[in-house]
Parts: C-alpha cells; sequence; structure tokens
C-alpha cells in the first residue's frame, strides 16, 4: 500500500481480555517500529523489527506484551490480560532499512480502551 | 539517558502570527533530528535535519539545528487554522535507532 496501516482503529476490551493489534507497513520497508502514545505522555518506543527478527524488546512494559512479524511484511503486537493502564494509542512506523537517516512513517494507530 | 525536551508545552495564537517551538536535546551519538506533525493519532513526517546551520523550509514551515547548543527550532509564518496540531521533536537512539520523543508543542491557531 502506499503507506502505513493499521487495524483495528479502535478497539474496546475488558480487563484481563487478550488483544491483537496489527501493523502492515510500507512495501519494501524493512524496519518496523511499535510505539505507545498514552494520555499526558509523549510516544514511547515498544518494539524494534529488522526483517522478521526483533532485536530490541527494551521498551515492552511487561511480559504480557509479545508481537512477531512474518514475511518481513505485517506485524501483530499481542497484549494478553489486558489492564486499565495499557489504555493508549499504539502507533507503527515503518522506515526504509531502520537507518538514522531514513525517516520513520507512522501509521493511523490504533486506540485501546481497557474498561 | 538519551532525552528530548520541547517548549512551550502548548501555545494559543491568532492567525497570521508568528511561531517559534523549541527542542532541546541530549543524546549519544546525534545523527539526526526529526519534526513531525500530529493531528489526530499519525504523526506525519515534516522535517529531518542532520547539519548545523542549514535551514529546512516546505512552505510557510521552516527549522534549523543547532548542534553545538543542541537544539533545533521549527518556525511557522502566517499561521492558519489548519496548523493547529501537536508538534513533536524527535530523535533516533540506540543501535536500533528508535525515536525518542519530546512531549511535544500543543499549538492552537485560533481565527
Amino acid at each position: 500500500g502506499a503507506g502505513v496501516s493499521q487495524s483495528p482503529s479502535n478497539k474496546v476490551t475488558e480487563k484481563g481480555k487478550d488483544v491483537e493489534l496489527r501493523c502492515d507497513p510500507i512495501s519494501g520497508h524493512t524496519a518496523l517500529y511499535w510505539y505507545r502514545q498514552s494520555l499526558g505522555q509523549g510516544l514511547e518506543f515498544l518494539i524494534y523489527f529488522q526483517g522478521n527478527s526483533a532485536p530490541d524488546k527494551s521498551g515492552l512494559p511487561s511480559d504480557r506484551f509479545s508481537a512477531e512479524r512474518t514475511g518481513g511484511s505485517v506485524s501483530t503486537l499481542t497484549i494478553q490480560r489486558t489492564q486499565q493502564e495499557d489504555s493508549a494509542v499504539y502507533l507503527c512506523a515503518s522506515s526504509f532499512t531502520g537507518g538514522p537517516y531514513n525517516e520513520q512513517f507512522f501509521g493511523p494507530g490504533t486506540r485501546l480502551t481497557v474498561l | 539517558e538519551d532525552k528530548v525536551v520541547q517548549s512551550p508545552l502548548s501555545l494559543v495564537v491568532h492567525e497570521g502570527d508568528t511561531v517559534t517551538l523549541n527542542c532541546s536535546y541530549e543524546v549519544t551519538n546525534f545523527r539526526s533530528l526529526l519534526w513531525y506533525k500530529q493531528e489526530k493519532k499519525a504523526p506525519t513526517f515534516l522535517f529531518m535535519l542532520t547539519s548545523s546551520g542549514i535551514e529546512k523550509k516546505s512552505g510557510r514551515l521552516s527549522s534549523i539545528l543547532d548542534k553545538k547548543e543542541l537544539f533545533s527550532i521549527l518556525n511557522i509564518t502566517a499561521t492558519q487554522t489548519g496548523d493547529s496540531a501537536i508538534y513533536l521533536c524527535a530523535v533516533p537512539g540506540g543501535a536500533t535507532n528508535k525515536l525518542i520523543f519530546g512531549t511535544g508543542t500543543l499549538l492552537a491557531v485560533q481565527p
């Protein structure tokens, strides 16, 4: 596609349920990043993929969070046993190679609300 | 620890005004600084700056970097209501170039 796409755009879930968030990066981009933006917080890094590998998972807040990327393309972020503090906008970005001189292009995000 | 600080946190101006948004940074092994505009959810890329003193310009927006004093500014001239947004500054950090963001400047342009 022309840009980064994410689905769903909005997700409301009950505390304790599992959720899956999807990201479709720009075709040909090998680097994929997940970020989270909570109310009153800046954008925080979660995880980075280069191809199908995740060499940097340092931003995942707990072991309830996991992510995978298949075929060097689509990525799924899974949150198990959701908690209210997981409520945030989850943003995905891709860049051509992940180098410091490549722009990161963001998707429209998924707004997650945990009741 | 790598850090990006933006000021002001928020700003209210009238159409036609000129605004200057500030971004200071502390980062190991600086390579580039990026500015984004966030209107709803998706930040949209504005500029990437890598060299001091070279202004990047796009229409009414311009930006410049000072690598000696470790800051960048984003200028918007003749503001319009459509410029109302959060403006984010970020630097790539670490070996994986994950973006380290400031908290952003919320700009509101009143008619």
